[in-house]
């Protein structure tokens, strides 16, 4: 099956800095990949999804890059701010009959103000 | 924006109890997801479900564990006799397809 492995498990910038998640996967079939950020005690919350067929995408200050030859793909985050600070979860779907995901482990990001 | 709601937010229970946790997809969607997140720890695929039967499940959904869509439009989470390593936070999604997932605010789940 589907193994996502993530790094790094913790990370701590300085407020306005960049941050980056980097993911791999190891199913050559996964063609979608979402980011998940969760706040403590709380359920996980699409920020951004990319599929097989581009390369890069962008919202706002986030944005996704997937390299498939490489099986890998990362997040990240620029100008960040003390409310991005959360854990981001990675994972990875082959889509098939049920679009399970698979995850990481997770990245506790601390933005210090 | 709809939401999937999962109830109770929070059970404790005696090891060797049945629970059953309770969830209200969003009602268009057509795929249904159990996951659980032992605390500190990554998400966990559980089971799913499509054209009401389960389309796969993961090592750990064994046979203590159950899935149901009574009626339309509840989906329930059943654990027979739970056990201490049972306890974590059980999160209900669904997703219309293509694998955009909107999870459930989730249930905590302590068994003592």
């Amino acid at each position: 099956g589907e193994n996502v492995e993530q790094h790094p498990s913790t990370l701590s910038v300085q407020e306005g800095d960049s941050a980056v998640i980097k993911c791999t996967y190891s199913d050559s079939a996964s063609n979608y990949f979402p980011w998940y950020k969760q706040e403590l005690g709380k359920r996980p919350q699409l920020i951004i999804d990319i599929r097989s067929n581009v390369g890069e995408k962008k919202d706002q200050r986030i944005a996704v890059t997937l390299n498939k030859t490489a099986k890998h793909f990362s997040l990240h985050i620029t100008e960040t701010q003390p409310e991005d600070s959360a854990v981001y979860f990675c994972a990875a779907s082959s889509g098939g009959s049920n679009y399970k995901l698979t995850f990481g482990k997770g990245t506790l990001l601390t933005v210090n103000p | 924006e709809p939401e999937v709601t999962q109830t109770p937010s929070h059970q404790v229970t005696q090891m060797g109890q049945e629970v059953i946790l309770r969830c209200v997809p969003i009602s268009n969607h057509l795929y249904f997801y159990w996951y659980r997140q032992i605390l500190g720890q990554k998400v966990e695929f559980l089971v799913s479900f499509y054209n009401n039967e389960i389309s796969e499940k993961s090592e750990i959904f064994d046979d203590q564990f159950s899935v149901e869509r009574p009626d339309g439009s509840n989906f329930t989470l059943k654990i027979r006799s739970t056990k201490l390593e049972d306890s974590a936070m059980y999160f209900c999604a669904s997703t219309f397809g293509a694998g955009r997932y909107t999870f459930g605010s989730g249930t905590r789940l302590t068994v003592v």
